[in-house]
């Protein structure tokens, strides 16, 4: 049964640091691995997909990779700042019938 | 281009009761999926919708369970609520049944079981 964690399950930084969420997965068959981002009481706003044939993805500052055989995924966000706030989600998509396996997430505070 | 909706925002129900969820895909979409998200356990996947049939479930019992319309929106119903039904139901839709397409989600349905 695919597993999927995420460290650190919470992170406080000041504005501006680089930072890196991590995500991994017990099952590397994966067909793509996408990342989220939730604000509180809200749903899911797709940051980047990456499918299984590919090693990184990137959208403004934020960058993604993907290293399927040791089954791990790095987000990194450059240049942080307080909108930048929320839960980070990863989730892997394993079988063709089967819906997304989602880790439990990554909650970022950018402190002012 | 409309994004995935959910109706209604909130419902609050009590337990024993029913209650019933409604999804619109993004227009073209014909895969309807549901999640749930209760507190402290992460989010889970709950059923799959696809050209009108149901084509998988998660690990949920059988008082969970829905129907996808001629229009390929969806219905989620829970009955005989339990308290533990308390989470955040989330819908998503995907173009066709492509492995690889992505999914988009709506903002969820909050359901308080009291």
């Amino acid at each position: 049964k695919q597993e999927v964690t995420q460290i650190p399950a919470a992170l406080s930084v000041p504005e501006g640091e680089n930072l890196v969420l991590n995500c991994s997965f017990t099952d590397s068959a994966i067909y793509n691995l996408q990342w989220f981002r939730q604000d509180p009481g809200k749903g899911l706003t797709s940051l980047l997909l990456i499918q299984s044939s590919q090693r990184e993805q990137t959208s403004g500052r934020l960058n993604a990779s993907l290293d399927k055989s040791s089954g791990r995924s790095t987000l990194y966000i450059a240049a942080s700042q307080p909108g930048d706030s929320a839960t980070y989600l990863c989730a892997v998509r394993v079988g063709g019938a089967d819906g997304l396996t989602f880790g439990k997430g990554t909650h970022l505070i950018i402190q002012p | 281009e409309a994004g995935v909706t959910q109706s209604p925002t909130h419902l609050i129900k009590t337990r024993g009761q029913q209650a019933t969820l409604r999804c619109s895909p993004i227009s073209g979409h014909t895969s309807v999926y549901w999640y749930q998200q209760a507190l402290g356990l992460g989010l889970q996947f709950l059923l799959w919708y696809d050209e009108g049939e149901e084509r998988n479930r998660g690990n949920f019992p059988p008082r969970f369970s829905g129907r996808q319309f001629p229009n390929y929106s969806s219905e989620l119903n829970v009955n005989a609520l339990e308290l533990e039904d308390s989470a955040l139901y989330l819908c998503a839709s995907r173009y066709g049944t492509g492995l690889y397409n992505e999914q988009f989600f709506g903002p969820g349905t909050r359901l308080t079981v009291l």
